[in-house]
């Protein structure tokens, strides 16, 4: 069954609405969350690292006001993308990492933003 | 530089033959792992392998199997007897250091059309 449950799958709606993306481990407390952003026939890039009880770890050349990542609990982060416009239209993954060192990351199925 | 080169942006092959995509890493760590995900149009990411950097032995997964040579630092993946259901796009990815909080780096995928 899946590990990571991320909401919603896709998103449209008009320029200059916020949007919220959840990412939930179901199977473990993950203290350490990934987000990635992936532009059509491109490769992942990863956005922020979003930790449990802290402030998360942006990548450069990603505006952290812009990218609100709250990660509240230990099954539980959001991603808001804030007064979106259409470049910000991508597809969004998160990922978990998983507890032992070895196990890859577990990735949700990923929301699909679409600004109009 | 880039840490993660596939060079092959786009595969064909023949229903039921072997194919072999090819991944080449840059870390000056000693302690990493190497990962392929399947990414089919519908987006999610699906692990297929692993390989660690101090793993002897070659990983092997089912049909998947990663031709690791170290000194090269070549992490090829190797997919026997395909199926039309391999047809998606394939990333390489690597997670340097041991403690596995680091977030995994993806090279540029290649896409795999599988040919009846």
């Amino acid at each position: 069954g899946a590990v990571v449950s991320q909401h919603p799958s896709r998103v449209i709606c008009k320029s200059g609405t916020s949007v919220k993306i959840e990412c939930r481990s179901l199977d473990f407390q993950a203290t350490t969350m990934f987000w990635y952003r992936q532009f059509p026939k491109q490769s992942l890039m990863l956005m922020a690292t979003s930790n449990e009880g802290s402030k998360a770890t942006y990548e450069q050349g990603v505006e952290k006001d812009k990218f609100l990542i709250n990660h509240a609990s230990l099954t539980l982060s959001t991603l808001t993308v804030t007064s979106a416009h259409p470049e910000d239209s991508s597809f969004y993954i998160c990922s978990v990492k998983d507890r032992t060192l070895n196990q890859p990351q577990h990735f949700g199925d990923g929301t699909r933003l679409s600004i109009l | 530089a880039q840490k993660i080169t596939q060079t092959q942006p786009g595969m064909f092959v023949q229903e039921k033959e072997a194919v072999t995509l090819d991944c080449t890493y840059d870390t000056s760590d000693q302690s990493y792992g190497l990962f392929w995900y399947k990414q089919p149009s519908s987006g999610e990411m699906i692990f297929l392998i692993y390989q660690g950097s101090y793993d002897e032995q070659n990983a092997t997964e089912g049909r998947y199997s990663l031709n690791f040579q170290k000194a090269r630092k070549s992490a090829n993946l190797v997919i026997s007897a395909s199926q039309l259901g391999d047809s998606a796009m394939y990333f390489c990815a690597m997670r340097e250091g041991r403690s596995g909080n680091t977030p995994l780096v993806f090279g540029k995928g290649t896409r795999l059309s599988v040919i009846a």
